[in-house]
């Protein structure tokens, strides 16, 4: 199945400067990646995903880069601010099975918990 | 639109007990998941439902039965709690590619 490393585990950043996290994926065949956000006792939401086809995305100061031959994708924030301070998973979808479907099923990362300093 | 709901929110078992949490979803999305969330380790799929009366197994399905009698509820349920069932809990559900995600059962096994 699909297995997604992800890194740092842990990321500091005073307010104001950028923030990326970088996360790998095994299985060529996965084509959908999404990144969640998930602030300390709630459910994890849904902040940017991307297609397998688009290399780049970007939504205000968060963006999104794909390098479908190297097999990694990474997440950028920049002018960070301390209420962007989350835990960030990000995901993939993993390739179909023996008839042509995923389900939907997503692999996620271990997860980095960014701290943004005021 | 109350989205994606979980019973209960807490809940500590003595091991060996048994119980089932509860999902609901209000959206009339066809596929549901099950997933548990371990410091380190990220979310991992225990079990999903891509209908009404269909369930599959995920990445980690031991120790835990699921059914889908109704299309907008998804129960967990644990026959024999055992310590390393600690964790929390979360149900989400799923329109085109992108899952929305209950509160969470924060569950704690003795």
């Amino acid at each position: 199945g699909e297995n997604v490393e992800q890194h740092p585990s842990t990321l500091s950043v005073q307010e104001g400067d950028s923030a990326v996290i970088k996360c790998t994926y095994s299985d060529s065949a996965s084509n959908y990646f999404p990144w969640y956000k998930q602030e300390l006792g709630k459910r994890p939401q849904l902040i940017i995903d991307i297609r397998s086809n688009v290399g780049e995305k970007k939504d205000q100061r968060i963006a999104v880069t794909l390098n479908k031959t190297a097999k990694h994708f990474s997440l950028h924030i920049t002018e960070t601010q301390p209420e962007d301070s989350a835990v960030y998973f990000c995901a993939a979808i993993g390739p179909p099975n023996a008839g042509g479907t995923s389900y939907g099923k997503l692999t996620f990362g271990q997860g980095t918990i960014l701290t943004v300093h005021p | 639109n109350a989205g994606v709901t979980q019973t209960p929110k807490f809940r500590v078992l003595k091991t060996g007990q048994s119980m089932t949490l509860l999902c609901a979803q209000d959206m009339n999305h066809e596929y549901m998941y099950w997933y548990r969330q371990d410091p380190g380790m990220g979310l991992r799929l225990i079990h999903y439902s891509v209908g009404e009366g269909t369930t599959a197994k995920g990445e980690v399905p031991d120790g835990y039965n699921v059914s889908r009698l109704k299309k907008q509820n998804f129960l967990l349920g644990l026959e024999s709690a055992a310590p390393s069932q600690t964790s929390v809990y979360f149900c989400a559900s799923r329109r085109l590619n992108e899952q929305f995600f209950g509160p969470g059962t924060r569950l704690t096994v003795l």
